[in-house]
Formats: C-alpha cells, sequence, structure tokens
C-alpha cells in the first residue's frame, strides 16, 4: 500500500527542539521529492519546507527559515523535519507530502495523516 | 508571494446541485494551480491538477478549468461525501507554495 506515515509530534515548550519524521511505503522514495505541510487547529494550509530527491533542492517558508531542517535519508525511505526554537504559532498538525517528481516545483499528490505538535508551557 | 483568495469561504447547498468554487491569484500562476478535498479529521486528497486534469481515481463529477489568476473548480451533482472544505494551491511561483484559505460546503 502506498502510503506515509508520520512520527514524532507531542507536547514542547517555547524554545525547545523536536523532530519530525514520516515513513513512505509502497513507493520508490528516492524518485520523488517530499514536502512538508502544516495546519494550525482550525485553520488552512501551509508550506512548510521542501526538497528534492536527491537533497540538493531545498525551500523553507520564511518564518521557518534558520530554525526548521529538512532532511531525507533515501536509504530507510524516510524524511524528517528537525524543529528548533519552537513557538506557541507553530502549534499545527503536520503533514508529510510528497511531489508527483524528483523535482520540489509540483502540487503534493500523497499525504499522511500528520503528526500534532503543540507548542505550550 | 503570491497570495490565493477562494470565494465563498462557506457555500450551503443540497445534494444533487451542482457548484462552483473560486479561486484567484494575486498574479498569473499560469495552469499551475490544484484543488484538495479535505473531509474531517483527515489528509487533504489531491483532486485536480494542471488547473483541469482530475487526480487518478477522482469521479469525473469534479472538474476544474481556468488559468492565469481566475480558476474554478464544479461538482457537477453533490454527493453526500463531498461536503468538505476545498483548497486551492499555485506551485508556479514558489517558494512559497500558497494555499487558499479554503472553501467548506455545507448541507443546506
Amino acid at each position: 500500500e502506498v502510503q506515509l506515515v508520520e512520527s514524532g509530534g507531542g507536547l514542547v515548550q517555547p524554545g525547545r527542539s523536536l523532530r519530525l519524521s514520516c515513513a513512505a511505503s509502497g513507493f520508490t522514495f528516492d524518485d520523488y521529492a517530499m514536502h512538508w505541510v502544516r495546519q494550525a487547529p482550525g485553520k488552512g494550509l501551509e508550506w512548510v519546507s521542501g526538497i528534492s530527491w536527491n537533497s540538493a533542492s531545498i525551500d523553507y517558508a520564511d518564518s521557518m527559515k534558520g530554525r526548521f531542517t529538512i532532511s531525507r535519508d533515501n536509504a530507510k525511505n524516510s524524511l524528517y523535519l528537525q524543529m528548533n526554537s519552537l513557538r506557541g504559532e507553530d502549534t499545527a498538525l503536520y503533514y508529510c507530502a510528497k511531489a508527483p517528481s524528483s523535482s520540489v516545483n509540483w502540487y503534493f499528490d500523497l499525504w499522511g495523516r500528520g503528526t500534532l505538535v503543540t507548542v505550550s508551557s | 508571494e503570491i497570495v490565493m483568495t477562494q470565494s465563498p469561504a462557506t457555500l450551503s447547498v443540497s445534494p444533487g446541485e451542482r457548484v462552483t468554487l473560486s479561486c484567484r491569484a494575486s498574479q498569473s500562476v499560469s495552469s499551475n494551480l490544484a484543488w484538495y478535498q479535505q473531509q474531517p479529521g483527515q489528509a487533504p486528497r489531491l483532486l485536480i491538477y494542471g488547473a483541469s486534469i482530475r487526480a487518478t481515481g477522482i469521479p469525473a463529477r469534479f472538474s476544474g478549468s481556468g488559468s492565469g489568476t481566475e480558476f474554478t473548480l464544479t461538482i457537477s451533482s453533490l454527493q453526500s461525501e463531498d461536503f468538505a472544505v476545498y483548497y486551492c494551491q499555485q506551485y508556479n511561483n514558489w517558494p512559497p507554495y500558497t494555499f487558499g484559505q479554503g472553501t467548506k460546503l455545507e448541507i443546506k
């Protein structure tokens, strides 16, 4: 079955760090670019970061630059998001999403169910 | 950053009706526009890409049109499972990839 499964979310204090993971299965992971998209409670979708198949091309939304780091391990079919200096406004459901090609500049044709990050003291 | 604006925010319709949702871009995105459906408590699902191409497995009652700055998603005959939130997303100018704020389809 083609799927993405996120993990690593939880309750974290402001200023602390968290690392999210996304396990891919059912497709050739290293053929595709991958992204993180988040959704604050009751709000819309916000793109966070994207990475090409070979990690050569990486982009971030401005509010995440310098705090978040996206990475991937193609040998483990896994995508990661290291989140540092977390703020209350980072509270959201974080989705892992697959692009339909190896380059980042596309839409998202497969989504995971998300992992919830809550930043609160 | 390209701003995507969807209208209306909420639409109350009856099953079987035809409905059209709108999405406007603050500058041209060519045909690099996707539509997603999000059911309550679920992840978004890709419906349309390239402004008018249905994704795999999407019923023919869903259709997309437009180019440049004006786009529409039409559902020809609403089924009960179609009541959800719909988002448009541009992937022409990035980063960032930007979404509209969503249109919620409610049962009248």
